[in-house]
């Protein structure tokens, strides 16, 4: 069965960065782009972008542009969103969520949800 | 491309038919998704391309629409629907949500 585990919850002061890693399994990890979606506190969904596992291609969205950096490492089926420059409305909790179309092609949803990853803010 | 949904909260019983609608800020076909959202759990696919179950799916829960206006239709409540739901375009970048449907027990 397909499954994303993220990594733990982290405490970040403002002006630093974290890395969010988001293990996938009972899939081909290659084959299927990885989003990362972000929630503030109470607060609705916000898409922050894309990568292609496959060929490492990315898509940010332009909120986040110059500040996010999605990489993978395919030898452990392995996805990361880094956001850097680090502000106190970052504070949410970090989700990765598996395309449901195959190859890139033209996406219809997000099928699987990691856990989520709660990033706090805070001086 | 903004999603607007309506009602943003609902309060109803068990048993009740349920309608929340999705209005895009310009036509986005049929690509639309819904998503059930429970309080400290990721977000669940329920409905994609607009109209088509994702497996698994209760067939008390039903989308419709193309272009501008969407609806997300539970025919019978049961006590496990009560969450929020949000709808997503996928039509253009950025992917947008709305910004949510909290559906209370009344």
């Amino acid at each position: 069965q397909v499954q994303l585990v993220q990594s733990g919850a982290e405490v970040k002061k403002p002006g630093a960065s974290v890395k969010v890693s988001c293990k996938a399994s009972g899939y081909t990890f290659t084959g299927y782009y990885m989003h990362w979606v972000r929630q503030a506190p109470g607060q609705g969904l916000e898409w922050m972008g894309w990568i292609n596992p496959n060929s490492g291609g990315t898509n940010y969205a332009q909120n986040f542009q110059g500040r996010v950096t999605m990489t993978r490492d395919t030898s452990i089926s392995t996805a990361y969103m880094e956001l850097s420059r680090l502000r106190s409305d970052d504070t949410a909790v970090y989700y990765c969520a598996k395309d449901s179309e195959a190859g890139g092609m033209a996406t219809t949803s997000f099928d699987y949800w990691g856990q989520g990853t709660l990033v706090t803010v805070s001086s | 491309i903004q999603l607007t949904q309506s009602p943003s909260s609902l309060s109803a019983s068990v048993g009740d038919r349920v309608t929340i609608t999705c209005r895009a800020s310009q036509g986005i076909s049929s690509y639309l998704a819904w998503y059930q959202q429970k309080p400290g759990t990721a977000p669940k696919l329920l409905i994609y391309a607009a109209s088509t179950f994702q497996s698994g799916v209760p067939s008390r829960f039903s989308g419709s629409g193309s272009g501008t206006d969407f609806t997300l239709t539970i025919s019978s409540l049961q006590p496990e629907d009560f969450a929020t739901y949000y709808c997503q375009q996928l039509n253009s970048y950025p992917i947008t949500f709305g910004q949510g449907t909290r559906l209370e027990i009344k």
